[in-house]
């Protein structure tokens, strides 16, 4: 099993330019969701999916966008990056939402926009 | 999601043991206690989650105390690939923001 993988690993953009970064996990898992860590603050929420079909906004999601048309996948998309969305991107799933389920994450992407 | 509290950094020596406290106060009755490791460059990984009392696994433990108002993560005799940042995470399946406090940055010296 690969687990959970995200592309690309890095990413440099100009301000304006849109691109969608991509999830996919083999564990069938129906919970997914995407978080955003930069320096001292952590990892903070900005999407999250409790299934196909269904997505919802986390704790910072105003500049993206997410849809679920598989339990598979789960894309993040940014229709007109701006330098403060320079940062780690994480995608993590697990079987349900919620605490209690151990999370998965993948290996991240680093995104600069300049 | 209850608010959780650790301290940013700590250090230590290869062999000896770690203990990194975090303070929840506003546990809720059916939160659940669980801890995940990062490495530089890599997304969080869980180690260990608990409800009350003492857990124990490969990589590590965790006690609770009775009134479960915080919480202790103990990794014995740590080597320097235990330098990572731990992060303590309260609460349960009704939980959807699962956002992540700064952590507790460990420095293993050797």
């Amino acid at each position: 099993n690969a687990g959970v993988t995200q592309t690309p690993k890095f990413q440099v953009l100009k301000t304006g330019q849109s691109m969608t970064l991509q999830c996919a996990q083999d564990m069938n898992h129906e919970y997914m969701s995407w978080y955003r860590q930069d320096p001292g603050m952590g990892l903070r929420l900005i999407h999250y999916s409790v299934g196909a079909g269904i997505t919802d906004q986390g704790e910072v999601p105003n500049g993206y966008n997410v849809s679920r048309s598989t339990t598979e996948d789960f894309p993040l998309r940014l229709l007109s990056a701006a330098p403060s969305q320079t940062s780690v991107y994480f995608c993590a799933s697990s079987w349900g939402q919620g605490l209690v389920e151990k999370l998965f994450f993948g290996s991240g992407t680093q995104l600069s926009v300049l | 999601l209850a608010k959780t509290t650790q301290p940013i950094s700590m250090d230590s020596y290869e062999g000896q043991e770690v203990n990194i406290t975090c303070s929840h106060n506003n546990i809720a009755t059916n939160d659940y206690i669980t801890w995940y490791q990062q490495f530089p460059s890599q997304g969080p990984r869980f180690i260990i989650q608990g409800y009350k009392t003492k857990v124990t696994n490969e990589v590590a433990s965790l006690f609770i105390p009775a009134d479960r108002k915080s919480s202790t993560l103990s990794l014995p005799r740590v080597s320097l690939s235990d330098t990572a940042v731990y992060y303590c995470l309260v609460g349960n399946n009704a939980g959807n923001m699962l956002t992540f406090g700064g952590g507790t940055r460990l420095m293993v010296k050797p």
